[in-house]
């Protein structure tokens, strides 16, 4: 069955970066975009960007150009999201979801806290 | 601002029918397909209609999509208390290159 296993709560300075994992199975990783949604608290989803796993071709919602970077360990079948400069507003969860034609996401990771605080 | 738009909340009774609207533009839902995702409190999304109006398998036939022009509809039929939950459309944007979701719009069953 296919499976997205994130890496667990993180918890970083203002100024600061985070890298989270999302771990794959149960599929062909190479196959399928791997997107990235984030959600503050009481909020809703916001898209930051996609990558596909075979090219490692990137795209990044213009709320995100310049501080998010998406990379990928296909021997691992791993995709990673690394944010940069952090501030108290990219305190939210943060999702990788398995992207498909039109589709942001068919099956989503548990989720991964970010909390960014002084 | 999001670049869709639906209501903030809308409810229901037990096996009632509702319909939530997600209104865009040309460069999103005018010009590819729309998807809807349910959420509850502490969980991932889970997509209930993709390419419009089309199901993925192990979704309930009391859901349904459409889309004409620049809105898209999801219908649920037949209201139950696990319907409660948030419900967010989402379509790409050919001039952000990137996904836009909807606001998001709170189910409640009375």
């Amino acid at each position: 069955q296919v499976k997205l296993v994130q890496s667990g709560a993180e918890v970083r300075r203002p100024g600061a970066s985070v890298k989270v994992s999302c771990e794959t199975s149960g599929y062909i990783f190479s196959r399928y975009d791997i997107n990235w949604v984030r959600q503050a608290s009481g909020q809703g989803l916001e898209f930051m960007g996609w990558m596909n796993p075979k090219s490692g071709n990137t795209g990044y919602a213009p709320n995100f150009q310049g501080r998010v970077t998406l990379t990928r360990n296909t021997s691992m079948s791993t995709a990673f999201l690394q944010l940069s400069n952090l501030k108290s507003d990219d305190t939210a969860v943060y999702y990788c979801a398995r992207g498909g034609p039109w589709i942001p996401g068919d099956f989503w990771g548990q989720g991964t806290q970010l909390t960014v605080s002084s | 601002q999001s670049l869709l738009t639906q209501p903030p909340s809308a409810s229901g009774t037990p096996g009632q029918n509702i319909t939530i609207s997600c209104s865009g533009g040309d460069s999103n839902i005018g010009s590819n397909s729309v998807c809807w995702y349910q959420q509850v409190p502490g969980a991932a999304p889970k997509l209930l209609i993709y390419i419009s109006d089309q199901r993925p398998s192990g979704i309930s036939d009391r859901f349904s999509g459409s889309k004409s022009g620049t809105s898209a509809s999801l219908a649920i039929s037949g209201l139950r208390s696990e319907d409660e939950a948030d419900y967010y459309c989402a379509s790409w944007d050919d001039n952000l290159f990137a996904y836009v979701f909807g606001p998001g719009t709170n189910i409640a069953v009375l």
